[in-house]
């Protein structure tokens, strides 16, 4: 049973470039939230998704944008990147409704880096 | 809103020796809490999750915690200390109990180092 993956592993990005990060969660799940981890942070939560649409957000600008697809993967898209956007990006998938166990089930990650 | 703060950045033991990882959560309602490990070049991985029901929650790999809503505590601990422990630990909250709201609030993380 094939977990979270991501892609790409590892990217360096230049400062007013864009980016789109990839997600497939685990195997039946159908929501897909996305964290931004800054190094020796914890992980702070940037949006959900649900019937591939938007349904939380955190406290992140508009560059931050998503998509979730009808197979349930996601991506993230970051525009007019900053340097303060360098970090690790997670994606966790879990169940939704009835099902919601409360633990998500996370990638290793997407470590972006913006020159 | 929901927060937590874990007291501890590092914390260093000896292989054997039990582990205490403290976290004090803030909450205006009854929440759910969790604890993350991070390995290197892993994902998160759940330990444990309080939801409520038992106050003390049993975890994977010998790991529990208990939960302490006079002192708004929710310390992790282990009674002997592996070397294939040492990882970043996260105190996490969430909101209302059977909420799929997600918004789940991460500790700034405490770093175990176990000593041979």
């Amino acid at each position: 049973d094939a977990g979270v993956t991501q892609s790409p592993t590892h990217l360096i990005k230049t400062r007013g470039q864009q980016v789109t990060l990839r997600c497939s969660p685990k195997s039946g799940h159908d929501t897909v939230s996305w964290y931004q981890q800054a190094l020796g942070q914890g992980p702070q939560f940037i949006f959900q998704y649900y019937e591939e649409e938007e349904r939380q957000r955190g406290n992140f600008p508009d560059r931050f944008s998503g998509h979730q697809f009808p197979n349930y993967s996601s991506e993230l898209n970051v525009n007019a990147l900053l340097l303060g956007d360098s970090a690790l990006y997670l994606c966790a998938s879990s169940l939704d409704g009835l099902d919601y166990t409360g633990e998500l089930f996370f990638g290793e990650g997407s470590r972006l880096t913006v020159l | 809103a929901q927060s937590v703060t874990q007291l501890d950045s590092h914390v260093s033991v000896s292989e054997g020796t039990p582990v205490l990882l403290r976290c004090n959560y803030s909450s205006s309602y009854s929440p759910s809490l969790f604890w993350y490990v991070q390995h290197p070049n892993k994902g998160l991985q759940l330990l444990l999750k309080y939801t409520s029901a038992a106050t003390l929650v049993k975890g994977i790999n010998g790991f529990e915690a208990e939960f302490k809503k006079s002192e708004t505590s929710f310390h992790l601990t282990k009674p002997s200390a592996h070397m294939s422990d040492a990882a970043e630990y996260f105190c996490v909250v969430e909101g209302p109990t059977g909420y799929n709201n997600n918004d789940m609030r991460f500790g700034a993380g405490t770093r175990l180092t176990v000593k041979p």
